[in-house]
């Protein structure tokens, strides 16, 4: 079956633009997670979704971070007033339950010039 | 301060021979989980083998082993008989199921290894 997708697969952007990061998860899955990995970085823990509700959204560094699952399944991260540090690989992962293995997508990179 | 703990930067094996990649874990739940994670050069990361901490055995997924010593903290990733294809990076992972990050990975920071022929 296919497995976590994520749109685009690279994103350049200027500094202080909006930019949205799509993910579609492994169909089933009710959770969802982001993680950014920065350069030669394991990855960092974002934010996660049981269903439709972010459970935790600790790991977002600021405000200018939120994401979204309106109908429990896609996953939007959208990232306002891009800075030259929000260049990473924004991965995306999902699991059938909260105790299960996560499966990742490729990732996006972004990178803000 | 850092969970995971993997102080080998990059490793070396002759293909064919098995490769130990160490991994210390810090927390102070009783109940967790322990993951190994592949990721090759396409970015991708690819789980290979999960420990739970109340497991007795030791996980073992094909060529892939685990090494969980509780009392140590450790969960050293073995790979038997490597092959060129086992070249990629190695993160190992913790999930804290009490923790307030709620069921989050906590990753190192990753093994480089390369398989040589």
């Amino acid at each position: 079956g296919a497995g976590v997708s994520q749109t685009p697969s690279n994103k350049v952007t200027e500094k202080g633009k909006y930019v949205e990061l799509r993910c579609d998860p492994i169909s089933g899955h009710t959770a969802l997670y982001w993680y950014r990995q920065s350069l030669g970085q394991g990855p960092e823990f974002l934010i996660y979704f049981q269903g439709t509700g972010a459970a935790d959204d600790s790991g977002l560094p600021n405000d200018r971070f939120f994401a979204v699952r309106p109908e429990g399944s896609v996953s939007t991260l959208k990232i306002q007033r891009t800075e030259r540090g929000d260049s990473a690989v924004y991965l995306c992962a999902s699991s059938f339950g909260l105790l299960n293995e996560q499966f990742f997508g490729p990732g996006t990179r972004l990178t803000v010039l | 301060a850092q969970k995971i703990t993997q102080t080998q930067p990059g490793m070396f094996v002759q293909e064919k021979e098995a490769v130990t990649l160490d991994c210390t874990y810090d927390t102070s739940d009783q109940s967790y989980g322990l993951f190994w994670y592949k990721q090759p050069s396409s970015g991708e990361m690819i789980f290979l083998i999960y420990q739970g901490s109340y497991d007795e055995q030791n996980a073992t997924e094909g060529r892939y082993s685990l090494n969980f010593q509780k009392a140590r903290k450790s969960a050293n990733l073995v790979i038997s008989a490597s092959q060129l294809g086992d070249s990629a990076m190695y993160f190992c992972a913790m999930r804290e199921d009490y923790s307030n990050s709620g069921y989050a990975l906590n990753f190192g920071k990753g093994t480089s290894l390369l398989v040589t022929p």
